[in-house]
């Protein structure tokens, strides 16, 4: 069974510190992607990583994609309240059946 | 503006009465599909459509039906809701099979007592 497993699932940190969340699994994914939910509203959409060992940059979000395929990386530097929010790692599952995993979310909180 | 609209973003209910959740989008989106969001759980799938009057099972079906009759509308019906379908709700689309980037719709907080 493919299963994306994020960590930590809660952080709570001040502003202007620097965070990482992970999301793993033990299978290959084609591509991940990686949305922020804000309370009451739906996840939209911040990346998607596709190649083994890329990287891309949304202002002060990093996001890595393993050399493996296998987890992915979300790296914030210099957080801030706005970047408050339930953050998922989604990825294909196998076998072409178009069907999305979701990891269970990361709620990171901003404390000003 | 490209958007997936939801209604009602609220509802409170009892058992047993039947009720449609609307979902619409203006993307000309192909593929469709409804998510449930319960704590610890995260999202699973409901039900999806690869385009009109194609519909199938996602991970969670029971309890619930869908209709596409239209490429832009992608209702989800409760024929006879039950208080473990508390939950919160996402319709959400994609341009196709395997464009996986979605585009969600806002959600609807379903209470039912």
């Amino acid at each position: 069974t493919q299963l994306l497993e994020q960590s930590p699932q809660f952080l709570s940190i001040q502003e202007g510190e620097n965070l990482t969340v992970y999301c793993n699994s033990s299978s290959v994914f084609s591509s991940l992607q990686w949305y922020r939910q804000e309370p009451g509203e739906g996840p939209v959409l911040l990346v998607t990583v596709v190649t083994g060992g890329e990287v891309k940059k949304l202002k002060r979000l990093t996001f890595q994609f393993g050399d493996a395929r296998k987890d992915s990386s979300l790296h914030i530097t210099a957080a801030q309240p706005g970047d408050t929010g339930l953050y998922l790692c989604a990825g294909p599952r196998a076998g072409n059946t178009g069907k999305l995993i979701f990891g269970q979310g990361t709620t990171l909180q901003v404390k000003p | 503006e490209a958007q997936v609209t939801q209604n009602p973003r609220y509802l409170i209910t009892v058992t047993g009465k039947k009720l449609t959740v609307t979902c619409s989008q203006n993307m000309n989106h192909e593929y469709m599909s409804w998510y449930r969001q319960d704590p610890g759980l995260g999202l699973r799938q409901i039900y999806y459509s690869m385009n009109v009057e194609v519909t199938d099972k996602g991970d969670v079906p029971e309890g619930y039906k869908v209709s596409r009759k239209e490429k832009r509308n992608f209702p989800l019906i409760l024929e006879s809701p039950s208080p473990n379908q508390t939950s919160l709700y996402f319709c959400a689309t994609r341009r196709g099979l395997v464009a996986y980037e979605q585009y969600f719709g806002p959600g609807t907080r379903l209470t039912v007592t």
